[in-house]
């Protein structure tokens, strides 16, 4: 059975980068594609960028200008980087794959 | 953006009776394909988001037929046909043509 595995560091000054990594055990990435989506503690879900089958990469226009995501078919991975953080960023980041499979969310906090 | 609107946003609901939310678009979810790109995800207190129903009413792998999802252009419902205690949690729609997708406010299942 396909699952995701994600992890990154989950407490950041503002203005530092978020960075999280996802992987996939028991299976491969290759037929899915890549998404990323956060959730502010108690509050709801925004798609933040994927990654689709021919490898372009689309975004949150909200988020365009910080964020960027990667994905390693060779590794089974996923990569998200999202720049100049704010108290506004905290959230529990997931990675999924095609919304299907998701990870298990990294909450970061971002706090001076 | 489009706009996913669910109502209500809080279900108390009866063990064993059943239950429905409703979602609305902003705009029709009908792709060029001719499939409609409305999702359906269950999140229970303290986990992960988990994909429910694709595409309007397809159930996905080892979702209970108590589940089921309707509607077509820009209103659709999710039903439970019994509830059950393992059903409370967080149910959010989403749209998956427009970039960037999104996601209703969440409608809060309660016993």
């Amino acid at each position: 059975q396909v699952q995701v595995q994600q992890w990154g560091a989950g407490l950041l000054k503002p203005s530092e980068t978020l960075s999280l990594t996802c992987a996939v055990s028991g299976g491969s990435s290759s037929s899915y594609y890549w998404t990323w989506i956060r959730q502010p503690p108690g509050k709801g879900l925004e798609w933040i960028a994927e990654i689709t089958h021919s490898g372009s990469t689309n975004y949150n226009p909200s988020l365009k200008s910080r964020v960027t995501m990667s994905a390693d078919t060779s590794k089974n991975q996923s990569s998200l980087k999202l720049t100049s953080v704010t108290a506004a960023d905290t959230a529990v980041y997931y990675c999924a794959l095609e919304f299907y499979v998701w990870g298990q969310g990294t909450l970061v906090t971002v706090s001076s | 953006d489009v706009v996913m609107t669910q109502s209500p946003l809080s279900l108390p609901v009866t063990l064993g009776q059943p239950a429905a939310i409703s979602c609305r678009s902003s705009q029709s979810l009908v792709y060029s394909d001719g499939d409609t790109y409305l999702n359906w995800f269950q999140q229970r207190p303290g986990q992960s988001p988990r994909r429910l129903i694709y595409k309007v009413s397809n159930r996905d792998s080892g979702v209970p037929d108590r589940f089921s999802g309707s509607g077509s252009g820009t209103d659709f419902t999710l039903k439970i046909s019994r509830v059950e205690a393992e059903d409370v949690g967080i149910y959010y729609c989403m749209q998956g043509i427009y970039r960037p997708y999104t996601f209703g406010q969440g409608t809060k299942l309660e016993i």
